[in-house]
This record gives structure tokens, C-alpha cells and sequence, in this order.
């Protein structure tokens, strides 16, 4: 089965500096995705990047980054210039790339960030 | 724009009554849908996967004579909550999956419930 773990309940930073979110998995697939999903006060999930396995390059989205080590099975995220905005949790999130039954998102914990300003 | 929508955002009824909550897919078709419940300050909890034109498949733990899901098209999924009781308060969010293109599941904005 796989497992994600998010080792950091709850994170800070000022405003404009960067601010790095940890998340390990574990699986024995081959081909999988990763995201990871940031929910505001209003709890509406939005989507903030994703990674395909089978990629070496790490994803961007604009101010929002990915390292991601595949034989380390580790997907941090990196939030540059952080923004009063970011405030909200954020969820790592697996999901096999095979298409069965089985192949649902599973979670991390969540990390609880806080932009001061 | 919104790519999932939810109806309705909050509810609260009596013990004992049903609620049925809506889930439409805007942006395209969807053969699955996901349903979540979520406690506050926890992740999120998959109930079930809704699937158009079939059964829904329940995780283990979730009663579903308790928790009623239709999938009528491939734009619509309901949750029923039948004979709901005040555990049954929590938020409600429901999930549709891309499959064309770049796979992700996109997430709707939730339904309170909140069973007095």
C-alpha cells in the first residue's frame, strides 16, 4: 500500500522569503503521480503542481517549485516570494498512474503554512 | 474559472432527515468522481469513488445504506446523506477526474453539514 508523510505539521516565513515544504512516499510502483494541493481558509482544494514519475525534470509553476528524488522517494515543495496568499494548508497527494480500482489520491497530513508579513 | 461545482455550500438540517448534495463537473465529462469527508484541521478522508453508469465503490468503514451515491451522467454525482445524525456534521467535498491530457482530479468547493 502506499503511504505519504508530511513531517511538518505546521510552518512559517515572512513575506518574500522562501519557504520549503517536505513530503515522502512510499511505493513499490513504477509510474505514478504526485501533486500537491493547497486548501485557503474557504477549504476550496486548488490544485498548485503536479509531477508525472516517469519525468526528471522538476515541475514549475511560477512562484511554486518541485524537487523531486525518485529513488529517495521525496517531493518537496518550494514557495519563492511567499505572499500573505499562501497562507493555507497544503496536502501532498500520490496517485498510481495505473488505471484501476485502486487508483485514488492518497494524502499526507498537511503542512499548516503561515505567511507573516 | 470553476471546473467542479457543489451544492449546496451549507446545509443544516434536523436528526433524522436525508441531504443530498451535488456535484457537477463543468469543464468536461467524467466517468469517476470522488467523494471526501473532511474533519477540521485533518486531511482529507476518501469515501467513495463514483463511477457513471455503475455502483459506487466504498472504502472500507463507510456505510453505504448511510451515504447513498448516484452518477446519473457524466457531468452529475449526488451524495445522499440518509437519516443523518449530528456525527454525520463535517464538510463534504467532492472530487471529478481528468483523464484527457495531463491526469489530475480537480475539487470542488465543499458542502458544511451541519445535523442539529
Amino acid at each position: 500500500a502506499q503511504t505519504v508523510t508530511q513531517s511538518q505539521p505546521e510552518m512559517s516565513v515572512q513575506e518574500a522569503e522562501t519557504v520549503t515544504l517536505s513530503c515522502t512516499y512510499d511505493t513499490s510502483e513504477s509510474n505514478y503521480y504526485l501533486f500537491w494541493y493547497k486548501q485557503p481558509p474557504s477549504r476550496q482544494m486548488i490544485l498548485v503542481i503536479r509531477q508525472e514519475a516517469y519525468k526528471q525534470q522538476n515541475a514549475t509553476e511560477n512562484r511554486f517549485s518541485v524537487n523531486f528524488q525518485k529513488a529517495a522517494k521525496s517531493f518537496s515543495l518550494k514557495i519563492s516570494d511567499s505572499q500573505l496568499g499562501d497562507t493555507a494548508m497544503y496536502f501532498c497527494a500520490f496517485m498510481k498512474a495505473v488505471r484501476d480500482n485502486t487508483d485514488k489520491l492518497i494524502f499526507g497530513t498537511g503542512t499548516r503554512l503561515q505567511v507573516f508579513p | 474559472g470553476a471546473v467542479v461545482s457543489q451544492h449546496p455550500s451549507w446545509v443544516i438540517c434536523k436528526s433524522g432527515t436525508s441531504v443530498k448534495i451535488e456535484c457537477r463537473s463543468l469543464d468536461f465529462q467524467a466517468t469517476t468522481m470522488f467523494w471526501y469527508r473532511q474533519f477540521p484541521k485533518q486531511s482529507l478522508m476518501l469515501m467513495a469513488t463514483s463511477n457513471e453508469g455503475s455502483k459506487a465503490t466504498y472504502e472500507q468503514g463507510v456505510e453505504k445504506d448511510k451515504f447513498l451515491i448516484n452518477h446519473a451522467s457524466l457531468t452529475l454525482s449526488t451524495l445522499t446523506v440518509t437519516s443523518a445524525h449530528p456525527e454525520d456534521s463535517s464538510f463534504y467535498i467532492c472530487s471529478v477526474r481528468r483523464l484527457a491530457g495531463v491526469e489530475t482530479q480537480y475539487f470542488g468547493p465543499g458542502t458544511r453539514l451541519l445535523v442539529l
